[in-house]
């Protein structure tokens, strides 16, 4: 198992620009989140979904855009970049059967917004 | 106020050492307290979990939870070099993976 896969790890934007940070998971997990990570200020939520066809904003959605077609794949769309999104992103899974406080992270996109 | 208060440190220690991490919170409605270790370039990966109030040991870690005072605890015993990351606490007001994060804190452990 691969367990949860981001691309691309690195990306450099310029001011409005658009993009989208892909994210699959290959264990059949429904729950999935966006967390993005500022220096010294720990891990915001953005976005999340209990499903497929199911989303709802976290803490800091404003800039952002989600779609969950598939439970295996959940893309976080940046429209119109700002210097403000420059930051670490965190795509997560998770089971919600069993509740253990355990999301599945991905190893993170670096976005830099010049 | 922040939700979650953690200081970032870094801390350092000698191989070997007790390591204790904290974190106060402000919010009463949390009930799940987790224990996150992040190595440098990489996702965090959960390292204790604990319901409510009370103590849970895992090898050389224990987690402790006192919600009277809104303050958890993460110990490492005898710790090691590869104990070398950063420690983020997380909580949850209900069994969600909507985690609120505090900042972490960095611990190098020398040799």
């Amino acid at each position: 198992n691969a367990g949860v896969t981001q691309t691309p790890k690195f990306r450099i934007l310029k001011i409005g620009q658009s993009m989208t940070l892909q994210c699959t998971q290959d264990m059949n997990h429904n729950y999935m989140y966006w967390y993005r990570q500022d220096p010294g200020m720990g891990l915001k939520l953005i976005y999340y979904s209990v499903g497929a066809g199911i989303t709802d904003k976290g803490e800091v959605p404003n800039g952002y855009n989600v779609s969950r077609s598939t439970t295996e794949d959940f893309p976080l769309r940046l429209e119109l970049a700002a210097p403000s999104q420059t930051s670490v992103y965190f795509c997560a899974s998770s089971y919600q059967d069993r509740y253990t406080g355990e999301l599945f992270f991905g190893e993170g996109s670096r976005l830099t917004v010049l | 106020q922040k939700e979650v208060e953690q200081d970032p440190g870094p801390l350092s220690v000698p191989e070997g050492a007790i390591v204790s991490l904290n974190c106060t919170y402000s919010n009463s409605a949390f009930q799940y307290f987790m224990w996150y270790r992040q190595y440098s370039r990489k996702g965090p990966e959960l390292l204790m979990y604990t319901y409510s109030s009370g103590n849970k040991e895992d090898g050389r870690f224990t987690a402790q939870v006192d919600k009277s005072s809104k303050y958890i605890s993460l110990f490492i015993r005898d710790s090691q070099p590869s104990d070398s990351a950063t420690y983020l606490c997380a909580m949850a007001r209900g069994n969600t993976g909507k985690l609120i994060f505090g900042q972490g804190t960095t611990l190098q452990v020398k040799p």
